[in-house]
């Protein structure tokens, strides 16, 4: 079955930049998206189609995706940009969605 | 404003059936998917299925395949996700979500999330 890979944590001190990585092998074909969940909330989309910021998301967010591999840039982190990120995905056909999953940023 | 509201809270026992709601509005429900999404206790999402209320259409992981049943009344703008016999391992978070439109649907907009416990 089709898997996007993340790393389980990312690390950094507030106002540096957290980079974190989404692995697949149907990202060259596949648009990514980047969700943050908070402690006991729903997710939230942050980046969608790769790159596009949703209106309401801070411009410190942003996304890239190169070959098989999809990133999530949070220039000058905030303590408030600790949580969950999750990138999402389908498959090569389309038909099926899937979840990295999921690292945990924090922000000390 | 697009909203999906779940119920906050549903406990079984093993073996009962469950049926959980999703209640869209703010957006035209016939027009958009609506997927579901698992959360066991301190883990990941997982992709369930989805539905497109329009015609029914109804698309499982396969991982789900078989283990629910997910439905939607368009009369009503609500998605179901329904359990004919729970197991402790359902205990779980449940989201809705609403997909995005285009060649690439995604979640955009999700509900509260519905928490199931399975306990005797």
């Amino acid at each position: 079955s089709y898997e996007l890979t993340q790393p389980p944590s990312v690390s950094v001190s507030p106002g540096q930049t957290a980079r974190i990585t989404c692995s697949g092998d149907a990202l060259p074909k596949k648009y990514a998206y980047w969700y943050q969940q908070k402690s006991g909330q729903a997710p939230v989309l942050v980046i969608y189609e790769d790159s596009k910021r949703p209106s309401g998301i801070p411009e410190r967010f942003s996304g890239s995706s190169s070959g098989t591999m999809a990133t999530l840039t949070i220039s000058g982190a905030q303590v408030e940009d600790e949580a969950d990120y999750y990138c999402y995905s389908t498959d090569s056909s389309g038909n099926r969605g899937v979840f990295g999953g999921g690292t945990k940023l924090t922000v000390l | 404003e697009v909203q999906l509201v779940q119920p906050g809270a549903e406990v079984k026992k093993p073996g009962e059936s469950l049926m959980i709601s999703c209640k869209a509005s703010g957006y035209s429900f016939t027009s958009y998917w609506i997927g579901w999404v698992r959360q066991m206790p301190g883990k990941g999402l997982e992709w369930m299925g989805i539905i497109y209320p329009g015609d029914s259409d109804t698309r499982y992981s396969p991982s789900f395949q078989g283990q629910v049943t997910i439905s939607a009344d368009k009369s009503i703008s609500t998605a179901y996700l329904q359990w004919n016999s729970l197991k402790a391992s359902d205990t779980a978070m449940y989201y809705c979500a609403r997909l995005s439109g285009g060649n690439s649907p995604a979640p955009d907009y999700w509900g509260q999330g519905t928490l199931v416990t399975v306990s005797s």
